[in-house]
């Protein structure tokens, strides 16, 4: 089955900087990625998400690159901000109403 | 996207009981997922639940220790059997919707005594 990678596990970064989180993932059949922010007792948000035939997309400070050939995904935060700080999972799916595949999570702190 | 009611929020049981975890979403759904997350960990699915058929569980997962019913196409219930401390997590739901991808429930703190 799929395996999902995923580092840093924690991610400490000066407000105003940039943030970068990898993962790496096992099945090439795997063509949809999406990255999910999970705040203290709340579930899951979904912030950015691709699919395997786009390389890169973005949505105001996030954006998220794909390396189909070499099985990895990251999720790029800049000018980040104290409201950014969170635990961050990435995962993988071969497709729609197919099972997420979850990585480890980041545990992301701003610093002010 | 879809909006899923989850409930309850939170609970605290004592061992050898079970608890029920109703998901309700705001709009028809083929499947349902049902993840937990350990304290301080990542979410692992538990099953996948497709209305009108036998729940599909993950390696590690058993009908009899989480049975799951799926009356129709927006609501779904999850079962923890027999509880003990180990079984003390966050229980989720989710779904996917064609174009909004996978939405989440807030989640069931559940913690076993």
């Amino acid at each position: 089955g799929e395996n999902v990678e995923q580092h840093p596990s924690t991610l400490s970064v000066q407000e105003g900087d940039s943030a970068v989180i990898k993962c790496t993932y096992s099945d090439s059949a795997s063509n949809y990625f999406p990255w999910y922010k999970q705040e203290l007792g709340k579930g899951p948000q979904l912030i950015i998400d691709i699919r395997s035939n786009v390389g890169e997309k973005k949505d105001q400070r996030i954006a998220v690159t794909l390396n189909k050939t070499a099985k990895h995904f990251s999720l790029h935060i800049t000018e980040t901000q104290p409201e950014d700080s969170a635990v961050y999972f990435c995962a993988a799916s071969i497709g729609g109403n197919e099972k997420l595949t979850f990585g480890t999570g980041t545990r992301l702190t701003i610093i002010p | 996207s879809a909006v899923i009611s989850q409930k309850p929020s939170r609970d605290i049981c004592q061992r050898g009981t079970s608890l029920t975890i109703q998901c309700q979403v705001d709009s028809q759904v083929t499947m349902m997922f049902w993840y937990r997350q350990q304290p301080g960990q990542s979410l692992t699915l538990i099953a996948t639940a497709n209305q009108g058929s036998e729940a599909t569980y993950e390696s590690g997962f058993v009908i009899d220790k989480f049975p799951i019913s799926r009356p129709n196409l927006t609501f779904s219930t999850l079962t923890v059997s027999n509880m003990s401390p180990e079984d003390s997590s966050i229980y989720l739901c989710s779904v996917y919707v064609t174009d909004d991808g996978y939405t989440f429930g807030s989640g069931t703190r559940l913690t076993v005594v």
